[in-house]
């Protein structure tokens, strides 16, 4: 049971590409996130989606774009890199978002120069 | 929107002794109130979580603490060990009940 794949692991972008963040969970859950991590300042929700088709914004959305075609996959996209979004960057899922328990992925490490 | 204000940012305790962490929020959905367990290089895990309609959940060494009125819920490690070094959040449900907040984390290192 591989539960929440991230790829990559580590990534350097240079300042203006895009890339896609890859998120992948085999558990069926329905809810599903994407948090960046920055020293000092916890983890911050990005997007968020309650299930395939359905996708909302969380705390710090701009710059990132999102969608669930599938129920295991929520890939993020960084639309034009700039190196305020030098952060790890996980993604989350759980059954639903009443249920604590929320299993996160290993994290990828992004830095953009 | 939620505030989760999360202290210490940092603590440093010896090993056999207690780890208190405390986390105070705003306003929830009253669902439950967890806290996650971080290593480097991983992912957070969540560690143990408590219900609003209690006062206290006791799991092994790890008790979490809930003061409904004062809004405030703490995380008590007894007889801390080296591997507990890790970073511990707190977090809270927002009042739509669409997502939780977390607090800002606080790195615990226990000493041999």
């Amino acid at each position: 049971n591989a539960g929440v794949t991230q790829t990559p692991k580590f990534q350097v972008l240079k300042t203006g590409q895009s890339m896609t963040l890859q998120c992948a969970q085999d558990m069926n859950h329905e809810y599903m996130s994407w948090y960046r991590q920055d020293p000092g300042m916890g983890l911050r929700l990005i997007h968020y989606s309650v299930g395939a088709g359905i996708t909302d914004q969380g705390e710090v959305p701009n710059g990132y774009n999102v969608s669930r075609s599938t129920t295991e996959d929520f890939p993020l996209r960084l639309l034009s890199a700039a190196p305020s979004q030098t952060s790890v960057y996980f993604c989350a899922s759980s059954y639903g978002l009443r249920i604590p328990e929320a299993f996160f992925g290993q994290g990828t490490r992004l830095t953009v120069v | 929107q939620q505030q989760v204000k999360q202290s210490p940012q940092s603590l440093i305790v010896q090993k056999g002794g207690i780890s208190i962490i405390n986390c105070a929020y705003e306003n929830t959905a009253f669902d439950y109130f967890p806290w996650y367990q971080q290593f480097p290089g991983k992912g957070p895990a969540l560690l143990i979580a408590i219900r609003p309609d209690v006062s206290e959940k006791k799991e092994g060494r790890f008790t979490i603490s809930f003061n409904k009125s004062a809004k405030q819920f703490s995380l008590h490690i007894m007889d801390s060990q080296p591997g507990d070094s890790a970073t511990y959040f707190c977090a809270a449900p927002e009042t739509s009940g669409s997502r939780l907040t977390f607090g800002e984390g606080t790195q615990l290192t226990v000493n041999p």
